[in-house]
């Protein structure tokens, strides 16, 4: 089944730009979809599709994949953007979810 | 405007079963393609997904779960209700359920309930 790898951590000043990285072992045809969770709430879905960005989600936020990598970059970082953040793709061959082990971005 | 709340105890003893309930609007799960799932986050933990329900009633199940697990959807009332028999203080966690639209295939959990955080402890 899928494995996603993620960095447990990720520190960024202020105004710089933050890449979070996803590492699965067989992205294939999947696509990947990355959420943010502030302390204490619930998750948030920042990039569906691989790059697209739901309604309402700053155009500071975007998504790649490459081969068995996925990034969420996230430009011009503001304190707020403090959170957790996991990646997350639906394995098809068995038939269900799988999330990565989730980032701590830091904004220092 | 969808959303979604779970509810249910706060506070099982070890080998009980926790029943949780995810009560939603903004949606219907007879619609084709809606599904509801659960998720869960053990304190200072990644996310671990559960389980799903799907609108034609089929239902999946996390596999190291699955003899534990059991979800059912009541679609009149708006609920999904998952149970976890044989509770273990290792399964104190947040629990979230989530909208989910598989119209598209592997589509993400584009809504979340607020979560119900559930300890198991004697």
């Amino acid at each position: 089944s899928h494995v996603l790898t993620q960095p447990p951590s990720v520190s960024v000043a202020p105004g710089k730009t933050a890449r979070i990285s996803c590492g699965g072992n067989n992205f294939g045809s999947n696509s990947v979809h990355w959420y943010q969770q502030r302390p204490g709430q619930a998750p948030v879905l920042v990039i569906h599709y691989n790059s697209d960005r739901p309604s309402g989600i700053p155009e500071r936020f975007s998504g790649s994949k490459s081969g068995n990598t996925a990034a969420l970059t996230i430009s011009r970082v503001e304190a707020g953007d403090e959170a957790d953040y996991y990646c997350q793709v639906w394995d098809i061959s068995s038939d269900h979810p799988v999330f990565g082990g989730g980032t701590k971005l830091t904004v220092l | 405007q969808i959303t979604l709340k779970e509810s249910g105890p706060t506070l099982v003893k070890p080998t009980q079963t926790l029943t949780l309930t995810c009560t939603f609007s903004g949606f219907s799960l007879s619609t084709s393609g809606v599904s509801v799932g659960w998720i869960r986050q053990p304190p200072s933990r990644a996310l671990e997904w559960l389980a799903v329900v799907y609108w034609d009633d089929d239902k999946r199940y996390n596999p190291s779960l699955k003899s534990r697990l059991t979800i059912t959807k009541d679609t009149s009332r708006n609920q999904v209700v998952i149970t976890v028999t044989n509770m273990d203080p290792v399964d104190t966690a947040t629990y979230f359920c989530a909208h989910n639209d598989i119209s598209v295939a592997g589509a993400p959990f584009d809504f979340w309930g607020p979560g119900a955080l559930v300890t198991v402890s004697s």
